[in-house]
């Protein structure tokens, strides 16, 4: 079974903070993922990876960055918090791209951040 | 006007009933379509890709409209393990970029 691990299940800063997702997935997909999901909106794509240090902007990628030093580990980074980011914070990985047909997309088990 | 929309229910329905759901889309080139499901407190899975001729997965029937730009999921003989969030997922563009609804909300009750 493909097996998406975040690092963090819930976490509470300051708003200012530096804050760091973490997110390793161990079937060596290409592709990974950075979601966000709040209610009435759904999930909403910050950031993707296609490969080692490739990286893409979603729909909402204002005051996020992303790391993808190795295959397995994609990190998100909100280099200072604020608290329209509190938020669940959902990692994915897919072997293919997400939008074709055998796409899957796997989830990690969500990060819930709180920004006070 | 978002880009996918679905009714965010709840649907409360009984034991053994038949249940379908419907998801709209705006961007009429839209190339691929999957339903996901969520549990309470858990990550998406996926549930089913939906094809252009429509696909069958045991009690879950999944149909593409694209004349109309909607979706839908039908559960026949619902089970108490059915109740969880929906959500109706869009790849406008293709590639990496998937659009999620908000989800709809199935609960199923003895």
């Amino acid at each position: 079974d493909v097996k998406v691990t975040q690092s963090s299940r819930y976490l509470v800063k300051r708003t200012g903070e530096k804050v760091f997702l973490e997110c390793v997935q161990d079937m060596d997909h290409e592709n990974m993922f950075w979601y966000r999901q709040d209610p009435g909106l759904g999930l909403r794509l910050i950031y993707f990876s296609y490969d080692v240090k490739m990286k893409e902007k979603g729909d909402i990628p204002e005051g996020y960055s992303v790391s993808r030093e190795k295959k397995e580990r994609f990190s998100l980074i909100l280099e200072s918090a604020s608290t329209n980011q509190t938020s669940m914070y959902l990692c994915a990985s897919s072997l293919v791209a997400s939008g074709s047909d055998t796409g899957e997309l796997f989830f990690g088990e969500g990060s819930r951040l709180t920004v006070l | 006007r978002k880009e996918v929309e679905q009714d965010p229910g709840p649907f409360n329905v009984p034991e053994g009933a038949t249940v379908a759901f419907n998801c709209t889309y705006s961007n009429s080139a839209s190339q691929s379509f999957f339903w996901y499901r969520q549990d309470c407190r858990k990550e998406p899975k996926l549930l089913m890709s939906v094809y252009s001729s429509g696909n069958e997965d045991g009690r879950f029937t999944a149909q593409l409209n694209r004349a109309s730009q909607y979706i839908s999921l039908l559960i026949r003989d619902s089970k108490l393990s059915d109740s969880a969030t929906y959500l109706c997922v869009v790849n406008p563009v293709g590639g990496n970029k998937l659009v999620f609804g908000a989800g709809t909300i199935l609960r199923v009750k003895s």
